[in-house]
């Protein structure tokens, strides 16, 4: 199957800061989702985003589907950013990542 | 426009025993796929069902079966619980295969 990976595992940062997680993935996949989970369980998808750049209020995303990698970038952050995010590779089924831990404090 | 609906929310099993969770899919979406995610890991996917069949299938055991009906809903059940069952399941539904996917709040699942 196709191997996930993301970096850094936990992340800790002051509200107002900003931080780039990383997604790498082992082949060729029909698109790529990411998504945030909140401390209740709630998976909320932010993107959909097989190549290119997006972005969403605070959030902005790239995929470069050739060199098998994406990026989710946080400014300015909130302590509503807090919780799980993970990238999950779409190859007919979403294969998710580890996830990375994200702590926001005051 | 209602998302993903999942019930039970919380459920106690005891070894052993079957349980079934249900699925009704977002609103347009015609394809249903579940998730099981055990504390602190990545969701792992177990089934996937479009026009009321299994589509494809995760590495999970038989004793995890479930079934679409017409309306695009979902059912999700496992047989002889194992302790190890104990988990948070997730629905998600899309648009055909390689659409967007919507998460319902899932079911978190005990089994003592």
């Amino acid at each position: 199957g196709i191997q996930v990976e993301q970096s850094p595992p936990d992340l800790i940062l002051q509200e107002g800061a900003n931080s780039t997680l990383r997604c790498n993935f082992s082949d060729s996949v029909n698109n790529l989702q990411w998504f945030h989970q909140n401390p209740w369980g709630q998976l909320i998808n932010l993107f959909y985003i097989p190549s290119g750049t997006k972005q969403n209020g605070r959030l902005s995303a790239t995929t470069v589907a050739t060199e098998r990698y994406s990026l989710l970038y946080i400014s300015s952050s909130q302590t509503t950013d807090s919780g799980v995010y993970f990238c999950a590779v779409d190859w007919g089924k979403l294969q998710f990542g580890a996830g990375t831990q994200v702590v926001v404090t005051p | 426009d209602a998302g993903v609906t999942q019930s039970p929310t919380h459920l106690i099993k005891t070894r052993g025993q079957q349980v079934t969770l249900r699925c009704s899919p977002k609103s347009g979406h015609d394809t249903v796929s579940w998730y099981q995610q055990a504390l602190g890991q990545g969701p792992q996917f177990i089934f996937q069902y479009y026009e009321e069949e299994e589509r494809q299938r995760g590495n999970f055991p038989d004793r995890f079966s479930g079934h679409q009906y017409p309306n695009y809903s979902s059912e999700l059940n496992v047989n002889a619980l194992l302790l190890g069952d104990s988990a948070l399941y997730l629905c998600a539904s899309s648009l055909g295969q390689g659409g967007r996917y919507t998460f319902g709040s899932g079911t978190r699942l005990t089994v003592v």
